[in-house]
Order: C-alpha cells, then sequence, then structure tokens
C-alpha cells in the first residue's frame, strides 16, 4: 500500500521544455489535488479533480494542464516551461471534504 | 479572494519552551485543518476542527477554534526536538467543499 506516489522525484528543465508530472494513489479517493510550495508562500493550489472526469482550476492555475486519467492517476503538465515554475509541486488526494494525504513531491528547477 | 493569514513566519525557541501558532479568516470557516511538514517533508495532517470554540489535544499540542469559526490556534508545550518543522493551518470556507486554503505557515525551530 504505497498511498500517494509521484515521479519524478527530482526534474531539471531548460525554459521553453515540456514535461508531465505523474501522480497515482492507491487509496480509492474520489478527489486529487496539484499545489505548488514556494518559499513563504505555503501550498498554493494550481487544479484539483473533485472526481473522475472532473478537474478545476485552483489559485494558481495559469501556465499548467492536468488530466484526470482514470481515478488512480492526476497529472500536471507544463507545456513551456518558465524559471517562475521552478518549485516543489505536490500532489494530494482525499476522500471526502476533510483529511489530504500527500505526496513525496516533485522538485523541478527550469533554467 | 478567501484567504487564511498565520503568524507568526517563523519562531525559535529553546527546548522545553512552549509556542503557539495563530491562523485568522476574514470570512467563517466550514472547518479547519492543520498539517506539519519536516524539513525536506511533505504536510502530514494533524487534525481536524469542525465545531465553534472546539479544542482538541494530542499529547503535548493542544488545538483550539474560535467561537466565531474564524481563527484557529495551535499551541505545543515544552516543545522537543522532535516538533521541527513548519505548521499550516489549512481552511474549508463552504461546506462540501474539498478545497483546503492554506496559511503560509509558521516554521518552528527548537534550539537544544
Amino acid at each position: 500500500n504505497a498511498g500517494v506516489t509521484q515521479t519524478p522525484k527530482f526534474q531539471v528543465l531548460k525554459t521553453g521544455q515540456s514535461m508531465t508530472l505523474q501522480c497515482a494513489q492507491d487509496m480509492n479517493h474520489n478527489s486529487m489535488y496539484w499545489y505548488r510550495q514556494d518559499p513563504g508562500m505555503g501550498l498554493r493550489l494550481i487544479y484539483y479533480s473533485a472526481s473522475e472526469g472532473t478537474t478545476d482550476k485552483g489559485e494558481v492555475p495559469n501556465g499548467y494542464n492536468v488530466s484526470r486519467l482514470n481515478k488512480r492517476e492526476f497529472s500536471l503538465r507544463l507545456e513551456s516551461a518558465a524559471p517562475s515554475q521552478t518549485s516543489v509541486y505536490f500532489c494530494a488526494t482525499a476522500g471526502g471534504p476533510d483529511t489530504q494525504y500527500f505526496g513525496p513531491g516533485t522538485r523541478l528547477t527550469v533554467l | 479572494g478567501q484567504q487564511v493569514m498565520q503568524i507568526p513566519q517563523y519562531q525559535h525557541v529553546q527546548e522545553g519552551e512552549d509556542f503557539t501558532t495563530y491562523c485568522n479568516s476574514s470570512t467563517t470557516l466550514s472547518n479547519i485543518q492543520w498539517y506539519k511538514q519536516r524539513p525536506g517533508g511533505h504536510p502530514v495532517f494533524l487534525i481536524q476542527l469542525v465545531k465553534s470554540g472546539e479544542v482538541k489535544k494530542q499529547k503535548r499540542l493542544t488545538f483550539q477554534f474560535g467561537e466565531a469559526k474564524k481563527n484557529s490556534s495551535l499551541h505545543i508545550t515544552a516543545t522537543q526536538t522532535t516538533d521541527v518543522g513548519t505548521y499550516f493551518c489549512a481552511g474549508v470556507f463552504s461546506t462540501g467543499s474539498y478545497q483546503l486554503t492554506f496559511g503560509k505557515g509558521t516554521k518552528l525551530s527548537v534550539i537544544p
């Protein structure tokens, strides 16, 4: 029972490159979330998916797209990476409007 | 937009001293949650408060939810080095909403 897994753990991109961050959960949760964490800024919601087949924008969606592939998987895509997207990205899941369970994070640097 | 303000941003304490972090919202919250993030780690759920005036304890940690459901606090008694990390509050503004709005966190350092 792995909980929430994220790949990759680390990534370095050049400006303009694209990449997809992967998140998978085996907790049978309906809701999944993508956050970014920057120093002194706390956790900011990028996109979320309340259930399979639905996605909604969060606080900072610009420059990102998401796909809820199935109940287990929720991916985050950067089409054209920018230095401002250097951050730590966390995926989280929730079975309801309460506890969220976080993955280990992806540390992304955009040069 | 709806925000949750958290203070202080940093707190340095001697081991054995107490520590408190505070969260405030300008609008009523449905519930508030607290998370702890160890250095280099990911946020881990500590507790959820739902009722007005609710107080919950976990060993040396005491959590309170204000009567108006607009503020909350986390108090740690007699800090230990294992308490080091960043403590976040996260509010839910609408009943049934699945969105959390996080405060910016309080980073706790404990000097042995």
